[in-house]
């Protein structure tokens, strides 16, 4: 099993270009996550799902969207980036009886 | 008021030592406990479960104190390869997950 996998791993974007972070997982979750996590500060919540067709805003939705239209992909979409935008975002799965499960990561910079 | 709340740190300690951190939450609700460690620029990983009875793997030790809404991570015999930042967990019935901030360790030779 490849567990959680992101791409791109890194990304440069320009002020107001638009962008997708994918996210696959093979474990059979429902639950997935997306987080983004400032340098030297803690994972923040952006968007989560419950199964495929559901999705639901965590603490910082803003300037983000996402769909969930298998189990396997939850993609985060990018509109308009910002510099605010620069951190590094992680997927994340579970499922009931597990803990959470994470990518690797995607380093996003906008400048 | 935060979910989960850690002592930031850093934790510097020699090779050896024993070391301890501390965690509070603040659902009462919360299902499951864990702590992750999340080595410079990449993912947390598990390092392990919190269960109520308290529990050991090799050189670290889990507590859970649900009446103090505590969770507590003991670290023995510190190793280099310890150095890390370690993040306090709860799992709440919706299957939402809150992290602390974590506590950075560093261990030095």
């Amino acid at each position: 099993n490849a567990g959680v996998t992101q791409t791109p791993k890194f990304r440069i974007l320009k002020i107001g270009q638009s962008m997708t972070l994918q996210c696959t997982q093979d474990m059979n979750h429902n639950y997935m996550y997306w987080y983004r996590q400032d340098p030297g500060m803690g994972l923040k919540l952006i968007y989560y799902s419950v199964g495929a067709g559901i999705t639901d805003k965590g603490e910082v939705p803003n300037g983000y969207n996402v769909s969930r239209s298998t189990t396997e992909d939850f993609p985060l979409r990018l509109e308009l980036a910002a510099p605010s935008q620069t951190s590094v975002y992680f997927c994340a799965s579970s499922d009931t009886q597990t803990e959470q499960y994470f990518g690797p990561g995607t380093r996003l910079t906008v400048t | 008021r935060k979910e989960v709340e850690q002592d930031p740190g850093p934790f510097n300690v020699p090779e050896g030592a024993t070391v301890a951190f501390n965690c509070t939450y603040s659902n009462s609700a919360s299902q499951s406990f864990f702590w992750y460690r999340q080595d410079c620029r990449k993912e947390p990983k598990l390092l392990m479960s919190v269960y109520s009875s308290g529990n050991e793997d090799g050189r670290f030790t889990a507590q859970l104190n649900r009446a103090s809404q505590y969770i507590s991570l003991l670290i023995r015999d510190s190793k280099l390869s310890d150095s890390a930042t370690y993040l306090c967990v709860v799992k709440d019935n919706f299957n939402k997950f809150y992290f602390g901030s974590g506590t950075k360790l560093n261990v030095k030779p």
